[in-house]
């Protein structure tokens, strides 16, 4: 199985611009996440969904949104993308994000450069 | 918010054994998770503690004292392979996880 795939693997955006970040998972987790990732800084939450038709903000939500209409597929959106959300995105999946022993696993990622 | 910390690089040579520490302290406790990162890779799952102890797993071990917010993770037999950036994470009351920075090991033969 593919596990989780991300696209696009890299992009360079204009400041200003829109973006959606793609993720789709076929292991039919219930839990799905988005992180970046930021030198000395470690990988912090930006949205999660818990079941598919719902979502819930993390850490660093501002400027990013997300829908979960389905059980696969988690998308990221950046509405007006600016420099400071340049990073490294990764997406991941959990069997049940309630459970103690639930394990996240992670795709590949996706490289932003905003400039 | 979550504190976790973690030292930022280590060098072994191969053959030896590391232990990287991990310092916590977060809103409530369900567990304690170690990833492998190999540079310009996603993060692998490596090993998870919830109770005091310790979890062998083949060349790698992890400890956890629930007491003073403490686990390490032991790589022993190192080998080249083995150089990437270990991630602690603690799963906080909320059952989300909080990630350090991460230890860069670097092996050198």
């Amino acid at each position: 199985t593919a596990g989780i795939t991300q696209a696009p693997t890299s992009q360079i955006l204009a400041a200003g611009r829109s973006m959606t970040l793609r993720c789709t998972q076929d292991m039919r987790h219930n839990a799905m996440y988005w992180y970046r990732q930021d030198l000395g800084l470690g990988l912090r939450l930006i949205h999660y969904s818990n079941t598919a038709g719902t979502t819930g903000k993390g850490e660093v939500p501002d400027g990013y949104s997300v829908s979960r209409a389905n059980t696969d597929d988690f998308p990221l959106t950046l509405a007006s993308a600016v420099p400071s959300q340049t990073s490294v995105y990764f997406c991941a999946s959990s069997d049940s994000a309630g459970v103690n022993t639930d394990t996240q696993y992670f795709g590949p990622g996706t490289r932003l450069t905003v400039l | 918010g979550q504190n976790i910390d973690q030292p930022t690089e280590m060098t072994a040579t191969e053959g030896a054994i590391v232990q990287i520490n991990c310092t916590y302290q977060t809103s409530g406790f369900n567990g304690l998770f170690w990833y492998q990162q190999h540079a310009g890779e996603a993060p692998t799952f490596l090993s998870y503690n919830v109770l005091d102890g310790l979890e062998e797993k083949g060349r790698f071990s992890s400890f956890l004292s629930r007491s003073k917010g403490y686990s390490y993770l032991l790589l022993k037999e190192l080998q080249m392979k083995d150089s990437a950036s270990y991630l602690c994470a603690v799963r906080d009351g909320d059952y989300k996880l909080s990630f350090g920075a991460g230890t860069t090991v670097t092996v050198r033969a």
